[in-house]
């Protein structure tokens, strides 16, 4: 097991244009979330999908936010007409099937930057 | 309203010495409660967790916690500091009016190490 992965690891992208990010979780790892975090913050939830259904999206992700994840495996997270804000830590976790006392394992994140 | 609080931004110990980081949480039950290391370039890494039984958690790495219900705090502690400690702590919770065990991360506490 390889753990979390994300692709890419940073990018740097000019205002306006639109990125996507790929996560790859633990294999068999039915949940996934997204978390974004800032200079000098913790990481703050985005959205989380169990399987493939996203299941609950913070006020955070606006609309030119999109996150998909079509089979249940990996993860996309697209943001169109990016904004010098969107310039942030983007990290992915899974955990298991279960409870709430499941462990979140985290990927090594995408650092965005907004030019 | 519900939060997490580390109250320390930045501490530095000298190796050796002992650690103790704050984490102080606002909710009306006892959520589930974690504690994350980040190192630069690197994901977050559970160091341990607690969801109920004695308050005395042991971690990896050598780290420990303690939960004090009346205080809402749990505070994480070090006999003796390694110069590899060094990076930034992160205490999390999950509330149990969350749903779906997202994390709720404090702000964090920036650890340095002198030699």
């Amino acid at each position: 097991d390889t753990g979390v992965s994300q692709d890419p690891r940073h990018k740097i992208t000019k205002r306006g244009q639109n990125v996507t990010f790929r996560c790859d979780p633990i294999s068999e790892h039915n949940r996934l979330y997204w978390y974004r975090q800032t200079l000098g913050q913790g990481p703050e939830f985005l959205t989380y999908f169990q399987n493939e259904a996203q299941l609950e999206k913070s006020r955070l992700l606006s609309d030119r936010f999109s996150a998909e994840r079509p089979k249940g495996s990996f993860s996309t997270l697209e943001i169109q007409r990016t904004e010098q804000g969107d310039s942030a830590m983007y990290l992915c976790a899974s955990s298991p099937k279960g409870g709430q006392k499941n462990e979140q394992y985290f990927g090594p994140g995408t650092r965005l930057t907004v030019t | 309203a519900q939060s997490v609080t580390q109250p320390d931004i930045h501490i530095t110990v000298s190796e050796g010495a002992s650690l103790e980081l704050r984490c102080n949480y606002s909710y009306g039950a006892t959520p589930y409660l974690f504690w994350y290391v980040q190192s630069p370039g690197q994901g977050l890494q559970l160091l341990l967790k607690y969801f109920s039984g004695d308050t005395l958690v042991q971690g990896i790495k050598g780290f420990e916690a303690e939960f004090k219900r009346s205080q809402s705090s749990f505070n994480l502690r070090k006999p003796s500091v390694h110069w590899s400690d060094a990076a930034e702590y992160f205490c999390a919770v999950v509330p149990f009016s969350g749903g779906y065990n997202k994390l709720i991360f404090g702000a964090g506490t920036r650890l340095a190490v002198h030699p």
